[in-house]
């Protein structure tokens, strides 16, 4: 079955830097384009960012580019994402989310806190 | 920037039939996705396409789109689907991101 496993969170200042992993398992994860959604405590649905399959294409929220940097090793199964820069305003829980024709699978996700 | 709006809550009882509603200027030419969060939980595809329903979600959900409105529509709703509902969609500019609505709160009581 789809698994997706994010990890890389936790507690960082504002203005440094983190990177998030998520480890894809029970599906080509080479043929598959991937996403990253956050959520805001307490708030709604945001997209981050989409990388192409072969990593050939990526696309950004207006809110992040320039600062983060979507990325895949499809020998390791497993998708980035590079955040610099980061504002008290990315605190949110971050998952990565696994698109098929007909259903779409998510991680568990892992929360950013970004606090002084 | 692309919006999508919902209204912000809907309330039914039980066994009534709730719609939720997501307008946008692109919806005629883009599809659109309905996904349920309940409280402390990952979100679930209920709707994608416009119409159509992923495996193993129940036949009360169903959805529909005109003009610049898409619709979910839960025929019968039980206490179990009290949730948020957000839609998500694409915009016509060429970006390849998603754009989700601001989310709707529904209650059954």
């Amino acid at each position: 079955q789809v698994q997706l496993v994010e990890s890389g969170g936790g507690v960082v200042q504002p203005g440094r830097s983190l990177r998030l992993s998520c480890a894809a398992s029970g599906f080509t994860f080479s043929n598959s384009g991937m996403h990253w959604v956050r959520q805001a405590p307490g708030k709604g649905l945001e997209w981050v960012a989409v990388i192409w399959y072969d990593g050939s294409n990526k696309d950004y929220a207006e809110s992040v580019k320039g600062r983060f940097t979507i990325s895949r090793d499809n020998s390791k199964n497993t998708l980035y994402l590079e955040m610099n820069s980061l504002r008290t305003e990315d605190t949110a829980v971050y998952y990565c989310v696994h698109t098929t024709d007909s259903n779409d699978y998510w991680g568990q996700g892992t929360l950013v806190t970004v606090s002084s | 920037s692309y919006e999508l709006t919902q209204p912000p809550s809907v309330s039914v009882s039980p066994g009534q039939t709730a719609r939720i509603t997501c307008s946008g200027d692109a919806l005629p030419k883009k599809y659109a996705y309905w996904y349920q969060q309940k409280s402390g939980q990952v979100p679930v595809l209920v709707i994608y396409e416009d119409s159509k329903r992923p495996s193993g979600i129940p036949e009360r959900f169903s959805g529909s789109s005109a003009g610049t409105m898409a619709t979910l529509t839960i025929s019968g709703a039980q206490v179990e689907d009290e949730a948020d509902y957000y839609c998500y969609s694409t915009d016509n500019s060429g970006h390849h991101g998603w754009v989700f609505g601001g989310g709707t709160k529904l209650t059954v009581l």
